[in-house]
């Protein structure tokens, strides 16, 4: 199985800042690596996919980066509803995979 | 728009089996594959599986194959998660979930509200 590693596990940050989120994954990926952003008592939404489209409707301050086994999530000017834990998954062999999760709050 | 729509909470005793169901709507149901994924409270996530929606085939994560079944029922567009043997570490929130229409593989979008399952004696 493919492990996804995930760091920082959490992080404080003020409204405004540039916020960035690794992702590393025990073996290459290539480009088969997706974000996801999850809010308490919610279930996860579609970020990024394919390690830096943006999923339509995700506002542009989200970019993705990387390929092979290092990959970022950048947050570049981080907003009130942007508080919630975000989550990496490899799709390059199954059993896909998830990063075992970043949370993000306020400072 | 696209929707998956889950069935309710269940509280279920050790050694019981449990159903969950996911109704999709919005989209041609043939079209994409559906993944089931789990939470337990607190935690990261799990995929436990994947089902065909065309043909009803089925792949599951390995430590889950003996226990999991993964079924469709194309006349009400409503696909159904059963796990059997239920464990204590079995609690957890457990979601539905869209994948693309060119893979097996691939994210995820959107995703069902999720269905908190409880294992309790």
């Amino acid at each position: 199985d493919i492990q996804m590693t995930q760091s920082p596990s959490s992080l404080s940050a003020s409204v405004g800042e540039r916020v960035i989120i690794s992702c590393r994954a025990s073996q290459s990926v290539d480009t088969n690596l997706h974000w996801y952003q999850q809010k308490p008592g919610q279930a996860p939404q579609l970020l990024i996919y394919g390690s830096s489209t943006l999923q339509g409707g995700v506002p542009s301050r989200f970019s993705g980066s990387g390929s092979g086994t290092d990959f970022t999530l950048t947050i570049s000017s981080l907003q009130p509803e942007d508080f919630a834990a975000y989550y990496c998954q490899q799709s390059y062999s199954s059993p896909l995979t998830f990063g075992g999760g970043t949370k993000v709050e306020i400072k | 728009q696209v929707q998956l729509v889950q069935s309710g909470s269940e509280v279920k005793k050790p050694g019981a089996s449990v159903q969950v169901s996911c109704k999709a709507s919005g989209y041609r149901f043939t079209d994409n594959y559906i993944h089931w994924v789990r939470q337990v409270p607190g935690q990261g996530l799990e995929w436990l599986g994947r089902i065909t929606p065309h043909t009803g085939g089925t792949k599951s994560a390995q430590r889950f194959q003996d226990r999991l079944t993964m079924t469709r029922d194309s006349s009400t567009s409503t696909f159904h998660l059963e796990l059997k043997n239920l464990r204590f570490n079995d609690t957890a929130v457990y979601y539905c979930a869209r994948g693309p229409t060119t893979t097996s593989r691939g994210w995820f979008d959107p995703w069902g509200q999720g269905t908190l399952v409880t294992v309790s004696s």
